[in-house]
């Protein structure tokens, strides 16, 4: 049973550019959230997607951008690249079954770093 | 919107001895609380969670408490291993799956 899969593992870009990250969902999960990990810190939401849309937001600016496909994967797009946004980007697979809370898996992640 | 805090931020502790690792948060209205374990380069992984409507759950050498009155929770590990030590994070949830979490604590076991 395959988990969550990101791809690619690390990436390096320069201030400006545009970046595209992946995820694949656990197998049987239908939704999908993406969060920041800053070195050192917590996660940070970022977004969910269920049903191909977005569900929920979080304190991010509209840089970041998402798309879910219909075979439940998802793409987290960050335009005009900041230093600060060099992290580890999370996505996580939950089950939307509509009740609240479901548990989390992650993925391993993508480490992002802008120069 | 919620706000989790989380100590101490380093723990060091020797093999066999407990380690204790607190939360508070400031949304009454979360109701589920999750545990995750970071090691160095891996993806957090889920090792306990808590709902509102229960004080207290284990799951043999892990145990979370939950305090809805004084709005904290806390995690557990008792005989300490070499092999329990990683970053923790706490995260406390009210809808969906939006979890806020914690700062993190980087455990180290001591052999």
């Amino acid at each position: 049973d395959a988990g969550v899969t990101q791809s690619p593992t690390h990436l390096i870009k320069t201030r400006g550019q545009q970046v595209t990250l992946r995820c694949s969902p656990k197998s049987g999960h239908d939704t999908v959230s993406w969060y920041q990990q800053a070195l050192g810190q917590g996660p940070q939401f970022i977004f969910q997607y269920y049903e191909e849309e977005e569900r929920q937001r979080g304190n991010f600016p509209d840089r970041f951008s998402g798309h879910q496909f219909p075979n439940y994967s998802s793409e987290l797009n960050v335009n005009a690249l900041l230093l600060g946004d060099s992290a580890l980007y999370l996505c996580a697979s939950s089950l939307g079954t509509g009740l609240p809370n479901e548990k989390l898996f992650f993925g391993s992640g993508t480490q992002l770093s802008v120069l | 919107g919620e706000n989790v805090e989380q100590h101490p931020s380093t723990l060091s502790v020797q093999e066999g001895d407990s380690a204790v690792i607190k939360c508070t948060y400031s949304d009454s209205a979360s109701n589920y609380f999750p545990w995750y374990k970071q090691e160095l380069g891996k993806r957090p992984q889920l090792i306990i969670d808590i709902r509102s409507n229960v004080g207290e759950k284990k799951d043999q050498r892990i145990a979370v408490t939950l305090n809805k009155t004084a709005k904290h929770f806390s995690l557990h590990i008792t005989e300490t291993q070499p092999e329990d030590s990683a970053v923790y994070f706490c995260a406390a949830s009210n809808a969906g799956n939006m979890l806020t979490f914690g700062g993190g604590t980087r455990l180290m076991v001591k052999p």
